[in-house]
């Protein structure tokens, strides 16, 4: 079955500290890869996708299939990205995303 | 970019009614929506998906005749929760999209909190 893991529930870091965001999917065949934001109070909105290989505020995920992992990197943190971040898969033409647990970024001053 | 709406935002209401969200697109032609239900301090999950035209998709466990979802026109789908229970409250938001566009992401809704007495 599918399967999104993100095992931090919370990460906390200082602004300026470099950020990596854990993700790692399980699909037999090939998924496509997401990372969604939800800022306080507003919705959920597309951060960035694997097919797409951008860079988006200063955020890049690489896909690497051999350890099934999308982790999103920032070199240096902002307090803006202070969010939810929930890594996202979606298979065949399905459409259908299925999403990890998320994992709260908190950006320190 | 692509504007989803979901309304209302926030319901309370007695056991034993049912309620109904709905989940618009406002500037693009959504063939497909998608309906998914959050609890609190988790992630989520899918429940069914809509085609525009055609019956609704559910998720294993999902019960279809609790939650009736509607997508009539292109740019409306609805979901209603039949005969509500407290256990029925949570959060549940919507999502819109083209599938026949490979490359359009999924745009979501602000959600609807429904809180069940």
């Amino acid at each position: 079955a599918q399967r999104v893991t993100q095992p931090e529930k919370l990460l906390s870091v200082f602004k300026g500290a470099p950020v990596e965001l854990k993700c790692n999917y399980s699909y037999s065949g090939s998924p496509e890869l997401f990372w969604y934001v939800q800022y306080s109070r507003q919705r959920l909105q597309l951060l960035l996708r694997h097919i797409s290989r951008e860079s988006i505020k200063g955020f890049t995920a690489d896909l690497n299939k051999g350890e099934t992992s999308f982790h999103l990197k920032k070199p240096f943190a902002q307090e803006e990205d202070s969010a939810m971040y929930y890594c996202a898969l979606t298979y065949g033409n399905t459409g259908k995303l299925i999403f990890g647990q998320g994992t709260t970024l908190q950006v320190k001053p | 970019g692509a504007v989803v709406s979901q309304h209302p935002s926030w319901v309370i209401c007695k056991s034993g009614t049912s309620v109904k969200i709905e989940c618009r697109s406002l500037d693009f032609q959504a063939t497909t929506m998608f309906w998914y239900r959050q609890f609190p301090k988790q992630s989520l999950m899918l429940m069914a998906t809509s085609n525009e035209g055609s019956k609704a998709t559910y998720e294993q466990g999902v019960e279809k005749d609790k939650f009736l979802i509607n997508h009539a026109s292109l740019t409306l789908s609805t979901l209603t929760v039949t005969s509500a229970h407290p256990e029925d409250s949570s959060f549940y938001i919507c999502s819109a999209t083209q599938l026949e566009h490979s490359n359009q992401p999924q745009h979501f809704g602000d959600g609807t909190r429904l809180s069940i007495l």
